[in-house]
């Protein structure tokens, strides 16, 4: 089976510009999270969805941040305008609520590097 | 709003011995789970060990065991027999399991123990 799919793993912008990320979770996962992960930091999460409802974006900034989950699988990550200190790793994750465990599975990251 | 810390940033230990690394937290509620995660340089980040806060049997896999003590809101993390795959960075975290919360679900981490296996 497939594990949780990013895209790209890499990227590398100009300040100002826009940037989006991908996350495939692992099929028949309903619950998608978005994290940041600064450098030689825990990684905080941004956004949690449950299916296609994002249930808690409290600290996600919305000014310059947004994201989505069409149909309750994708999702992407936007940042608009990029800044200097959006340099970091962008985690995305899946789990299944209902499952014993209700453990949360983790793609490789996108790091993103803004110049 | 729960913390997680962990006091040492970085740990070393010989091929074959044995390490612990320390999490401490701080929470109001009391049905949670913790959870030590492992992070290689390939930036997976990867289950190692997970603990219900009602259990009071520490839990065990193979050569990871926990200390799991909840009134001192202390979860350390024992690595037997260490192997030099067991190089990354280490994450203690902690979930609620209040279901009635927006923060159902949520992982919080600590800042991270970078553990390096010497040959």
């Amino acid at each position: 089976e497939a594990g949780v799919v990013q895209s790209p793993r890499y990227k590398i912008i100009e300040k100002k510009q826009p940037v989006a990320f991908w996350c495939n979770p692992i099929s028949g996962h309903n619950t998608l999270y978005w994290y940041l992960q600064n450098l030689g930091q825990g990684p905080e999460l941004l956004i949690r969805y449950e299916n296609e409802e994002a249930v808690d974006d409290s600290q996600l900034p919305k000014d310059r941040f947004s994201a989505e989950r069409l149909k309750g699988v994708d999702s992407t990550l936007k940042i608009q305008p990029a800044e200097l200190g959006d340099s970091a790793v962008y985690l995305c994750a899946s789990s299944y609520r209902g499952s014993s465990y209700n453990e949360q599975f983790f793609g490789p990251g996108t790091r993103l590097t803004v110049l | 709003a729960q913390t997680v810390t962990q006091s040492q940033p970085e740990m070393s230990v010989q091929e074959a011995e044995t390490v612990t690394l320390s999490c401490t937290y701080d929470t109001s509620e009391s049905d949670y789970y913790l959870f030590w995660y492992k992070q290689p340089p390939s930036r997976q980040m990867i289950l190692v060990i997970r603990q219900e806060a009602y259990k009071q049997q520490n839990a065990t896999e193979n050569r990871f065991s926990v200390n799991f003590q909840k009134a001192a809101k202390s979860f350390s993390l024992k690595i037997s027999d260490s192997q030099l795959g067991d190089a990354a960075m280490y994450f203690c975290a902690y979930r609620s399991e209040y279901a009635g919360g927006t923060s159902y679900g949520k992982l919080t981490f600590g800042q991270g123990t970078i553990l390096t296996v010497h040959p």
